[in-house]
C-alpha cells in the first residue's frame, strides 16, 4: 500500500520568511500533485509534477520532485497571509493517495 | 472554465437512512472518482469508475456503498444505510484521458449522520 507522509503537519509562518513542506512516499511513482484546501472548501490543484527533477513555480510557491528519493518539496517564499490554508500532496496516477496535510498559518 | 459540481452541498440524515450524493463531472472527462474526508483528517479514496463500471475500490467502499452513472452526465454515490461514522465531506473528482492524470475536484457534499 502506498504511504504518503507530509511534514510538518502544522506550520506557523512569519510573514516575509521562507518555509518548506516535505512530502515522502513509499513506492515508486512519477506523478505527484500538490493541492490547497481552504477551510470547508474543496481541493484546488496547485502543481502537477510528472518526472524526476520536475520543478514548477507559481507566485510564492515552488514545488519540486525527486523520484529517486521519493520526495517532493513545496517551498514558500516570503510568506503572506493569504497563503494560510492546508496543503496536501498526493501521489499516484489512477487513484490518488493523499498525505495528511500541512496546515499553514501565516502571522504578521 | 468547466468545473465539477456536486449537490447537495450539505445533507443531514438519520442513521440507517439511505442517501444519494450527486455529481456532474466535467463533460469530456471519462474517469470519475469519489473521495471522502472525515473532519480534520486526510482525503481518502473510495472508488473509481470508468466505462460504466467500477475500476477500483478501497476497503472503505463496502456493500453499503454503490455508484452509478445513470444518464451520461450525473455520477452518484449511494449509501444504503448510513452510520454515524459515514459523516464526512464527500468529494467527487473527474479527469480526462491523458498522461497527466490530473483530477479535478468538486466542491464537496458535507454529510452529517445523526
Amino acid at each position: 500500500e502506498l504511504k504518503v507522509e507530509q511534514n510538518p503537519l502544522f506550520l506557523s509562518m512569519q510573514e516575509g520568511k521562507n518555509y518548506t513542506i516535505y512530502c515522502n512516499y513509499s513506492t515508486t511513482s512519477d506523478r505527484l500533485y500538490w493541492y490547497r484546501q481552504d477551510p470547508g472548501k474543496s481541493l484546488e490543484s496547485l502543481f502537477v509534477l510528472l518526472s524526476n527533477g520536475a520543478v514548477k513555480q507559481e507566485g510564492r510557491l515552488m514545488a519540486s520532485l525527486d523520484t529517486k528519493a521519493r520526495l517532493s518539496t513545496l517551498h514558500i517564499t516570503a510568506a503572506v497571509h493569504d497563503l494560510s490554508a492546508t496543503y496536501f500532496c498526493a501521489v499516484g496516477g489512477y487513484k490518488l493517495s493523499f498525505g495528511a496535510g500541512t496546515t499553514v498559518t501565516v502571522r504578521a | 472554465e468547466p468545473e465539477v459540481t456536486q449537490t447537495p452541498s450539505h445533507q443531514v440524515t438519520q442513521m440507517g437512512q439511505e442517501v444519494i450524493l450527486r455529481c456532474v463531472p466535467i463533460s469530456n472527462h471519462l474517469y470519475f472518482y469519489w473521495y471522502r474526508q472525515i473532519l480534520g483528517q486526510k482525503v481518502e479514496f473510495l472508488v473509481s469508475f470508468y466505462n460504466n463500471e467500477i475500476s477500483e475500490k478501497s476497503e472503505i467502499f463496502d456493500d453499503q456503498f454503490s455508484v452509478e452513472r445513470p444518464d451520461g452526465s450525473n455520477f452518484t454515490l449511494k449509501i444504503r444505510s448510513t452510520k454515524l461514522e459515514d459523516s464526512a465531506m464527500y468529494f467527487c473528482a473527474s479527469r480526462e484521458r491523458s498522461s497527466v492524470y490530473e483530477q479535478y475536484f468538486g466542491p464537496g457534499t458535507r454529510l452529517t449522520v445523526t
